[in-house]
């Protein structure tokens, strides 16, 4: 079965400080990854989406930037991180299938804090 | 752009009410829909999705929802609500992508 992991869970930062959060994916190949930010009141941003190795799409202007080094792997990362960083990070996977049905499944999520 | 409104941000219970929770959709295309739940401390899950044929959808744990095109609807319904379905629900939509556009939340709160 394809389980999702991200870490880390919690993380503390100071204002400047880079940033790199991890997601993996087990038991699929080939998967379309997500990157959400989801904040009190405001439900789920789609930050990054991803449809194969090194294929990023940006769906807002941000500090951030993601990346994909392998095809089960998705990285979230920023050079100097603000304020309005803080939040509630969610990774995602689907199957990828053509006509946007496909279920999207979530990770555990990691919570930061930006101080 | 489109967007998802889910007008109940707060929704309080007592055990065996019945719930619905409002979710409307600004595209006039084709629409995948679909409702998450997040229980507390628990990843977001799918509680069940619409893509084609009966408009009434049966999920889990004993949810349903129905998709009226007319009014770019896709409402939550529950006959009888339990403590354990206390958490934050989430309507999303997909028009020709895997991309979801997420409603903002409503957190709903069943006491015994």
């Amino acid at each position: 079965s394809q389980t999702i992991h991200q870490w880390p869970a919690t993380l503390v930062q100071p204002v400047g400080s880079p940033l790199s959060l991890e997601c993996t994916v087990e038991g699929t190949s080939n998967p379309n990854l997500y990157w959400y930010r989801q904040a009190a009141g405001r439900g789920l941003q789609l930050l990054f989406y991803s449809v194969g190795i090194g294929q990023i799409s940006s769906e807002v202007p941000q500090n951030l930037s993601a990346s994909r080094p392998q095809d089960r792997q998705f990285i979230l990362s920023s050079k100097k991180l603000l304020l309005s960083d803080s939040g509630f990070y969610l990774c995602a996977w689907s199957g990828g299938l053509a006509g946007g049905g496909e279920t999207q499944y979530f990770g555990p999520g990691t919570r930061l804090l930006v101080l | 752009a489109q967007s998802v409104s889910q007008h109940n941000h707060h929704v309080i219970l007592s055990e065996a009410a019945s719930l619905e929770l409002g979710c409307n959709y600004s595209y006039g295309g084709t629409v995948n829909l679909f409702w998450y739940v997040q229980y507390p401390g628990q990843h977001l899950q799918l509680l069940l999705k619409y893509f084609s044929g009966d408009p009434l959808v049966k999920g889990i744990k004993g949810f349903e929802a129905e998709f009226i095109k007319s009014k770019f609807s896709f409402n939550l319904r529950k006959p009888s609500v339990q403590w354990s379905d206390t958490a934050e629900y989430f309507c999303a939509v997909n028009m020709w992508t895997d991309k979801l556009i997420f409603g903002t939340g409503t957190r709903l709160q069943v006491f015994p």
